[in-house]
């Protein structure tokens, strides 16, 4: 049983298209994240939910819009792709305490042509 | 704002070779401190963590003890193998607002 799983796990769009990626958790976990991480591997946290209400908001284009149905399920909407939108997407999760394991699903490799 | 600082790798070693990958941190408060390994393709894995000064956390023959007085917490493994090289992620935090990560350090291991 995969604990954060997202899809589609490959993604090769056109700039310009909208484009979504999928992630559940089923660890019971209250919040849930997603992270970036670019060419060079750096890794920066852009969104993060609690019971479903937005906590963290980093500097991100708003072409980028997370959307939480429910408490297993963060996902991200990508509008007017562009090529610097290349890169790998994690959605992870945990139970929202200090200290408490942070869960990353297996990444979103998304490249824009 | 918090920061973590590792060092840049590559960082190449042979088999059975000692490993330091070193980790310091800025941040207000004791913040909880992780490891996370990358292997090529896949996605991030927990390798271990410390909550609090002088906890020392260990996995996999992998070892980093949280050192409040340095603001570091170093990885260590006495004998590396070729299936350890990977990227290596040090990051506090945790809790709503997210980790904070270093910048990762690729380990190169050679049979």
């Amino acid at each position: 049983d995969t604990a954060v799983s997202q899809t589609p796990k490959y993604l090769v769009t056109q700039m310009g298209n909208d484009k979504s990626i999928k992630c559940e958790q089923n660890l019971g976990h209250d919040t849930m994240y997603w992270y970036k991480q670019d060419s060079k591997k750096f890794l920066k946290i852009m969104f993060s939910y609690n019971n479903k209400e937005l906590i963290i908001n980093e500097t991100v284009p708003n072409r980028f819009s997370p959307k939480s149905p429910d408490k297993a399920h963060l996902n991200l909407h990508i509008n007017s792709l562009e090529l610097g939108d290349s890169a790998v997407y994690f959605c992870a999760s945990s139970s929202g305490q200090p200290g408490n394991t942070i869960y990353f699903g297996e990444g979103s490799w998304l490249t824009v042509v | 704002g918090d920061s973590v600082t590792q060092m840049e790798g590559p960082v190449t070693l042979s088999e059975e070779a000692f490993l330091t990958i070193n980790c310091t941190y800025t941040a207000t408060g004791y913040p909880s401190l992780f490891w996370y390994v990358q292997y090529p393709g896949e996605g991030l894995q927990l390798l271990l963590k410390a909550t609090k000064a002088d906890d020392k956390g260990s996995n996999k023959g992998f070892e980093a003890t949280y050192r409040k007085e340095t603001t570091s917490f170093h990885l260590e493994k006495g004998s590396v193998q070729v299936s350890d090289s990977a990227v290596y992620f040090c990051a506090l935090g945790g809790g709503a607002d997210g980790l904070t990560f270093g910048k990762g350090t690729h380990l190169i291991i050679q049979p």
